[in-house]
């Protein structure tokens, strides 16, 4: 069955770093996103992506944040300068459509920055 | 943002019982309703889905009812498995999925 996969599963940074969170939606999927989970809150809607470019992004999602799709098949979040309060579990997420269709999570990736 | 609650944090049920879990949303422009599952260290994974235009929905041993007057869905598990516990997560779309707190579901042997 397929399923979205991301790298790495674990990063842990230093303050101020650039990391780069890569995943690999679904193939024949159109729609991709990011969501974040802080620790003891809710799952939170970070970004979505369509057709090489951002469809829709959250008040969260400041100049800090960038996302890209590099290629066919890799979708990524980039944080330029990490924050303390970036460190949460990022779920990235694809769909094949829009409302209406499921989206599917990957395994997520969990930051920590110190 | 309190669009979607889920105001049971935990819920306990016995094996081979029914495990209702409850979900609250506040926008009525949700046009589809979704049910999570999540075990630690894991993504959610989808479980079943509602469309805003129907009452009920049945997937084996998982059933959704939404009952949109009272802009409340449900979920329920019957029989229930030791297997089924983990957080629960109630989601409405829009453009976007709108996550509930979660519920954490544990089925006793």
């Amino acid at each position: 069955e397929p399923e979205v996969t991301q790298t790495p599963s674990h990063q842990v940074t230093q303050m101020g770093q650039e990391v780069i969170l890569r995943c690999v939606p679904i193939s024949n999927h159109l729609y991709f996103y990011w969501y974040r989970q802080i620790l003891g809150q809710k799952v939170e809607f970070l970004v979505s992506f369509y057709n090489n470019e951002i469809s829709e992004k959250s008040e969260i999602f400041d100049d800090q944040f960038s996302v890209e799709r590099p290629d066919g098949s890799n979708f990524t979040l980039k944080i330029r300068s990490t924050k303390l309060e970036d460190s949460a579990m990022y779920f990235c997420a694809s769909s094949w459509g829009t409302s209406g269709e499921t989206q599917y999570f990957g395994p997520g990736t969990r930051l920590l920055v110190l | 943002d309190q669009q979607v609650k889920q105001n049971s944090p935990s819920l306990s049920v016995q094996e081979g019982r029914i495990s209702i879990l409850n979900c609250d949303y506040t926008n009525s422009m949700f046009d589809y309703f979704l049910w999570y599952k999540k075990y630690p260290a894991e993504g959610p994974t989808f479980l079943i889905s509602i469309s805003s235009i129907k009452d009920k929905n049945e997937d084996g041993r998982f059933t959704v009812f939404l009952n949109k007057s009272a802009k409340h869905l449900s979920l329920h598990i019957v029989p229930s498995q030791p297997g089924d516990s983990a957080v629960y997560f109630c989601a409405a779309s829009g453009s976007r999925l709108t996550f509930g707190e979660g519920t954490q579901l544990t089925v006793n042997p």
